[in-house]
């Protein structure tokens, strides 16, 4: 079955930093990869995916991530960190084939003006 | 994008008793939709398949005495967690996709469920 670990489960970056969280998935074929996040008390909103397409995925809000099968990961980075930037991030993944989504432990990303 | 919406928002309700959310996708048919737990400061963790028609298909480890799920229509899953106790106090969202496994998972808005 498959699985995705997320590196981190806070990281902290001044506004204006680059923001990266890190993501790993184990699986012996590339499975479809999400990045989505969510703020206090909403449901989740996605914010990029990859799919076998391109391996560098342009996403909402400035973010994108890249699908790297040799290192297993799909890191989630931002050029410059905004104050609203402050959630709580999943990365999550599917087999293909499969239907259900499951979900990395997730990381909480803090904004430091 | 599609909606899915849940209800109730948040509810309380004594020790015993048993509690019904609701699971809704709004402008699109749903046959499968998924029912996650996400504990504070946590991950979604999922629980169970839901599946149009027939019957949940329940994650290990879950009791599914104890999570009753219905998906009697394809816009319509409902989650009854039976005989409540204060550890099954959690946020439960539910989700639905419009395709396949690459596509986007849209999300409810969750339902914080307290047992007192």
């Amino acid at each position: 079955a498959q699985s995705v670990t997320q590196l981190g489960s806070h990281v902290s970056v001044s506004e204006g930093a680059l923001v990266l969280l890190r993501c790993n998935y184990s699986s012996s074929v590339p499975p479809y990869l999400f990045w989505y996040v969510q703020y206090p008390n909403q449901g989740l909103q996605l914010l990029l995916k990859y799919t076998s397409a391109a391996t560098l995925v342009k996403g909402i809000n400035g973010f994108e991530a890249e699908f790297k099968k040799s290192e297993t990961s799909f890191h989630l980075t931002k050029p410059s960190a905004h104050m609203s930037d402050a959630a709580e991030y999943f990365c999550a993944v599917s087999e293909q084939g499969a239907q259900k989504l499951v979900f990395g432990q997730g990381t909480r990303l803090t904004i430091n003006p | 994008g599609a909606v899915v919406s849940q209800h109730p928002s948040w509810v309380i309700c004594k020790s015993g008793t048993s509690v019904k959310i609701e699971c809704r996708s709004l402008d699109f048919q749903a046959t499968t939709m998924f029912w996650y737990r996400q504990f504070p400061k946590q991950s979604l963790m999922l629980m169970a398949t839901s599946n149009e028609g027939s019957k949940a298909t329940y994650e290990q480890g879950v009791e599914k005495d104890k999570f009753l799920i219905n998906h009697a229509s394809l816009t319509l899953s409902t989650l009854t967690v039976t005989s409540a106790h204060p550890e099954d106090s959690s946020f439960y969202i539910c989700s639905a996709r419009v395709g396949g496994p690459n596509t986007e998972a849209f999300f409810g808005q969750g339902t914080r469920l307290t047992v007192v």
